[in-house]
């Protein structure tokens, strides 16, 4: 099956700094990507949603200028989490579409953020 | 909006036996997807099954299998000859078209195997 990589799998940083996360599918052209988050023992929660080429959508109450995502490519998304803090410590999941017509989305093995 | 609902945060089954977990959704369109994904504690989400809506046929994959109720709104999980290697939180998740839509999932549910 299509395979997703994401890293790094886990990033410890000090609070007020930069964190990106990398989310690359290996073997196909991702049109969509999604970005989840991720509590202990808790749901996946849709951050935003990206389009390559276009500006993310983001779901209500996700800041934007906090978790910057960018999608350049058909097989290369980003998710920057700016002046990050203890907060924002959670699990971050990408997936990704295969071609505009695939109903089945592959996930990346995730990121564990903790902000110290 | 769509919603999903797993009504059981946590389920136990011995191993070899069968156990099944529930899952309602809410939805007003006609055509959409149904998952269950598996998320054993390495935290990598793995597809178990998927089923169309507009098949009235469940699907099965080997041990797994649905009884899907569209009227009812029910997309029940069985997993027949449990193994260790099934326990993990299971997720029930909604997907309309166009199929730029999000996943939408439900709360979990724990799955535990006793040997």
């Amino acid at each position: 099956g299509a395979v997703v990589s994401q890293h790094p799998s886990r990033v410890i940083c000090k609070s007020g700094t930069s964190v990106k996360i990398e989310c690359r599918s290996l073997d196909f052209q991702a049109t969509t990507m999604f970005w989840y988050r991720q509590f202990p023992k808790q749901s996946l929660m849709l951050m935003a949603t990206s389009n390559e080429g276009s500006k993310a959508t983001y779901e209500q109450g996700v800041e934007k200028d906090k978790f910057l995502i960018n999608h350049a490519s058909l097989t290369l998304s980003t998710l920057t989490v700016t002046s990050a803090h203890p907060e924002d410590s959670s699990f971050y999941i990408c997936s990704a579409q295969e071609g505009a017509a695939n109903e089945k989305l592959f996930f990346g093995s995730g990121t564990q953020l903790s902000v110290l | 909006a769509q919603t999903v609902t797993q009504s059981q945060p946590e389920m136990s089954v011995q191993e070899a036996e069968t156990v099944t977990l529930s899952c309602t959704y809410d939805t007003s369109e006609s055509d959409y997807y149904l998952f269950w994904y598996k998320q054993p504690p390495s935290r990598q989400m793995i597809l178990v099954i998927r089923q169309e809506a507009y098949k009235q046929q469940n699907a099965t994959e080997n041990r797994f299998s649905v009884n899907f109720q569209k009227a009812a709104k029910s997309f029940s999980l069985k997993i027949s000859d449990s193994q260790l290697g099934d326990a993990a939180m299971y997720f029930c998740a909604y997907r309309s078209p166009p199929l730029g839509n999000k996943l939408v999932f439900g709360a979990g549910t724990i799955l535990r195997v006793k040997s």
